[in-house]
């Protein structure tokens, strides 16, 4: 069973739509989450971080983190073609995303204008 | 932000020959290196961490003496692939790490990626 699971999609949605993205994970020594974006060919870039269980937003974005149900989720509201990108759920057990991360394997975003 | 260099962006190299990729973190000092490995439409792999002036800790599986890091100053790590071979083309991505005090614990930072092709 792998640490962090992720589905890679694709997935593929209409503009304006609400996107949910989610992960599962089975180290309980997890405490630290990150959901970072990915275009083509280039490195990561965080998105949202969440210590903790609880929720965080941030404009369009949502996350969610659920420890106890070992669920995290990311909710993209007012979908726009700029998201289109492959996002990839993170975790740490340490306390900031300066230790290491084991990262889902990402999901394929498509927005549909 | 923070900003973290790769070079060079993109290689093509012959089967048995040796590759050098440079990570550099340019406006900030970084306490720690990671290296990561990404096939094609997956995730990013950990292969190694690296903490300045001293020896990298590899991850399970990952050969040390097939991939050198050097980590010789706080903003420098390199990822040398030896005697490459076709199965070792890959997108090689770095990333440099602050250390910091409660609330802000630190951060790491991303490279663009290093794409190897070996023929």
């Amino acid at each position: 069973q792998k640490e962090v699971e992720q589905d890679p999609g694709p997935l593929s949605v209409p503009e304006g739509a609400i996107v949910s993205l989610n992960c599962t994970y089975s180290n309980s020594a997890f405490q630290y989450f990150m959901w970072y974006r990915q275009y083509s060919r280039k490195g990561p870039e965080l998105l949202m971080y969440t210590y903790s269980s609880g929720n965080k937003e941030d404009g369009r974005f949502t996350a969610q983190v659920d420890k106890s149900s070992k669920y995290i989720s990311l909710f993209i509201r007012d979908s726009q073609p700029s998201d289109s990108a492959t996002y990839l759920c993170a975790m740490s057990a340490g306390y900031s995303s300066a230790s290491k991360i084991i990262f889902g394997s990402g999901t394929r975003l498509s927005i549909r204008p | 932000g923070a900003v973290v260099s790769q070079h060079p962006s993109r290689v093509i190299c012959k089967s048995g020959t040796s590759v050098k990729i440079e990570c550099r973190s340019l406006d900030f000092q970084a306490t720690t290196m990671f290296w990561y490995r990404q096939f094609p439409k997956k995730s990013l792999m950990l292969m190694a961490t690296s903490n300045e002036g001293s020896k990298a800790t590899y991850e399970q599986g990952v050969e040390k003496d097939k991939f050198l890091i050097n980590h010789a100053s706080l903003t420098l790590s390199t990822l040398t692939v030896t005697s490459a071979h076709p199965e070792d083309s890959s997108f090689y991505i770095c990333s440099a790490a602050t250390s910091g005090r409660a609330p802000n614990n630190g951060e790491q930072f991303f490279g663009p990626g290093t794409r190897l092709t070996v023929l």
